[in-house]
């Protein structure tokens, strides 16, 4: 089945670690998103990549790093620098407008 | 830049009440509109879209219409179930289809 896979769906970062949350796709797609969900405020996006080896940061990037070296991948890692991580995380694509999402990472902090 | 303002929750029904769910955007040209709904621990999946002035987007007994006058994209349902208690979230995407915008979402809880 097509569709995005992210990985893994509940996650533990100890304070002063970097944590990598996987985000993959087979759906051709060229536009992927990380967006950050807290209760109460939405989805705030904090990375975008339009093509490989390109990407934008969103509203949010600080303390947050990705990389795109291949069209199906997009990592994206929270570093010790960002001082609030825990919150539900989710990838997306898009095609023709339309947003694809994963089923989220949960990451706490512990 | 470009917004979403939607109605904040949660909104609380009896099952087989009438839903609205109010969305307003602000955007330069013409963008695409979205509703997505979210059930609990898991990903965004689309409701309806409509892409240009005066289009109803209708799925699953939802329908929401593009009003470029008022620049709503209300989200509306004749008889609610249970089963549509969730988070739904009104978006858009701009003109040259760069950016997803979302609202702050609306918890809707529907009781039997």
């Amino acid at each position: 089945d097509g569709g995005i896979t992210q990985s893994p769906k509940y996650l533990f970062r100890k304070e002063g670690q970097n944590v990598t949350l996987s985000c993959e796709q087979n759906l051709n797609h060229d536009a992927m998103y990380w967006y950050r969900q807290d209760p109460g405020q939405g989805l705030r996006l904090i990375y975008y990549s339009q093509i490989v080896n390109d990407f934008q940061k969103g509203d949010i990037a600080e303390g947050y790093s990705v990389s795109r070296e291949k069209k199906e991948s997009f990592p994206l890692t929270v570093t010790s620098a960002q001082k609030n991580p825990t919150a539900f995380y989710l990838c997306a694509s898009t095609w023709e407008r339309r947003a694809f999402f994963g089923q989220g990472t949960r990451l706490t902090v512990v | 830049g470009d917004s979403v303002t939607q109605m904040e929750g949660p909104v609380t029904l009896s099952e087989e009440a009438f839903l609205t769910i109010n969305c307003t955007y602000t955007a330069t040209g013409y963008p695409s509109l979205f509703w997505y709904v979210q059930y609990p621990g898991e990903g965004l999946q689309l409701l309806l879209k409509a892409t240009k002035a005066d289009d109803k987007g209708s799925n699953k007994g939802f329908e929401a219409t593009y009003r470029k006058e008022t620049t709503s994209f209300h989200l509306e349902k004749g008889s609610v179930q249970v089963s549509d208690s969730a988070v739904y979230f009104c978006a858009l995407n701009d003109q040259a289809g760069t950016a997803l915008i979302f609202g702050k979402g609306t918890t809707l809880s529907v009781s039997s």
